[in-house]
């Protein structure tokens, strides 16, 4: 079975701080995919990042920045000086390589930064 | 480019009434579709996922059904609300390429309020 574990539940941080997302996944596939998700106030979810399992090269992307590490099955998202525009509930989902696999979501971490 | 929609942005309902959320994707062939649930303050929930026409897979028991009436349609029904239903739900796709799943992309959301 496949289960992805964000075991903080909200953050809160001052605005120009730096502040990692945990993300902890479990899965028995050889193959498989992380994302990162926002989801702002508004509801919509957008997707920030997709992952492949034989890829643990880290990825950075303006202010944000993944670190992938397969010995420790974690996938943390950080975020560089923080604006108020980032709070929002970020979600790490995993899916696995067959067709039709479906999304397992973590139950989200509620990062609130604080002017 | 690929959309999807989702109609309608709120709902208010009876207990007892039935429902209809519908979803289309636009761009796309063949896409897998997604159903989520999100519980005020929760994360998400997969309600039912399909790989193509007539296909639904339900990931939990409950009186919510779904139908694929055409390759990029994806209906969420139920005959008699409950309580329990309300919440926000999310529709989605991806396309299987190759290696596995691309990133899932989701409709803005229903907020449904059962009264």
């Amino acid at each position: 079975a496949q289960k992805v574990t964000q075991a903080q539940t909200e953050i809160s941080v001052v605005e120009k701080e730096d502040v990692t997302l945990d993300c902890v996944y479990e899965t028995r596939d050889t193959t498989y995919y992380l994302f990162w998700y926002k989801q702002p106030p508004s509801g919509e979810l957008v997707f920030l990042i997709r992952r492949n399992s034989f890829d643990e090269q880290n990825e950075i992307s303006g202010r944000y920045s993944w670190n992938f590490q397969k010995s420790t099955s974690s996938f943390n998202f950080t975020i560089t000086a923080s604006q108020v525009v980032d709070s929002a509930v970020y979600f790490c989902a995993l899916s696995g390589d067959n067709y039709g696999q479906n999304f397992v979501f973590g139950p989200g971490t509620r990062l609130s930064v604080l002017p | 480019s690929q959309t999807i929609h989702q109609w309608p942005a709120t709902l208010v309902q009876p207990v007892g009434s039935p429902l209809s959320l519908e979803c289309t994707v636009e761009g796309t062939s063949n896409p897998n579709l997604y159903w989520y649930r999100q519980a005020a303050g929760r994360g998400l929930q997969l309600l039912f996922y399909s790989v193509g026409i007539g296909q639904i897979s339900s990931e939990v028991p409950q009186n919510l059904s779904a139908s694929r009436p055409q390759d990029r349609q994806f209906i969420l029904s139920s005959k008699k609300l409950l309580l329990s239903d309300s919440g926000f739900y999310l529709c989605a796709w991806s396309v299987h390429r190759g290696r596995g799943n691309t990133e899932a992309f989701f409709g803005q959301g229903t907020r449904l309020t059962v009264v």
